[in-house]
């Protein structure tokens, strides 16, 4: 299958700073991918819808001014937690859609753990 | 809107043993489902999907899912399980009408079922 990768896989971080997560789709182009988070034992909450060139489409509930989200090319998007505090650690999962009609599905990265201190 | 429903939050199930795990989903249009595995503090890695075509869908590890739309239902079922599946097991499904780009095949995803396979 399709592979799509996360950096940073595990952040430490004190109050009140950002950090930024990548999602790359490493084999094929993504013009739209998808921000979660997940908490433990939990099923994954969509955050977030990614698109290519264009602002991000946020789920009811999630503040777009503190989770920012840049998609700038067909490979990369990115999800930047300003000011985070320690209510923001989670589990953040990116995936990526494969639209090829052969496949249209979502690949998901490794995920990626934010501790805030 | 589509909704996910995994019955079971826990299966417990002894090696080499053959199991079955549940979903049904509800929505008012045609979908896609999907069946995703969740090891401890990764990603998810898709096992299989039903896009269209034969109801019988063949994933990898030895899973498969039969996609009932009478009664539907995707449930995984796998004839002998081993220590190595142990893990987290979620159903998904989308729309299987794309009706703008923003609706981009979003998954909505069901509870997870908590798969442990004993020696």
């Amino acid at each position: 299958g399709a592979v799509v990768s996360q950096h940073p896989s595990w952040v430490i971080c004190k109050s009140g700073t950002s950090v930024k997560i990548e999602c790359r789709s490493l084999d094929f182009q993504a013009t739209t991918m998808f921000w979660y988070r997940q908490f433990p034992k939990q099923s994954l909450m969509l955050m977030a819808t990614s698109n290519e060139g264009s602002k991000a489409t946020y789920e009811q509930g999630v503040e777009k001014d503190k989770f920012l989200i840049n998609h700038a090319s067909l490979t990369l998007s990115t999800l930047t937690v300003t000011s985070a505090h320690p209510e923001d650690s989670s589990f953040y999962i990116c995936s990526a859609r494969d639209q090829r009609p052969s496949t249209d599905t979502q690949y998901f990265g490794p995920g990626t753990r934010l501790t805030v201190l | 809107a589509q909704s996910v429903t995994q019955l079971d939050s826990q299966v417990p199930v002894f090696e080499e043993a053959p199991v079955e795990l549940r979903c049904n989903y509800s929505s008012s249009v045609s979908v896609y489902l999907f069946w995703y595995v969740q090891y401890p503090n990764q990603g998810l890695q898709l096992l299989l999907k039903y896009l269209s075509g034969s109801t019988l869908v063949k994933g990898i590890n030895g899973f498969e899912a039969e996609f009932n739309k009478s009664q539907t239902s995707f449930h995984l079922r796998k004839p002998s399980v081993h220590i190595s599946d142990t893990a987290e097991y979620f159903c998904a499904v989308s729309r299987g009408v794309e009706i703008s780009s923003g609706s981009a095949r979003q998954l909505t995803f069901g509870s997870g079922t908590q798969l442990t396979v004993l020696p």
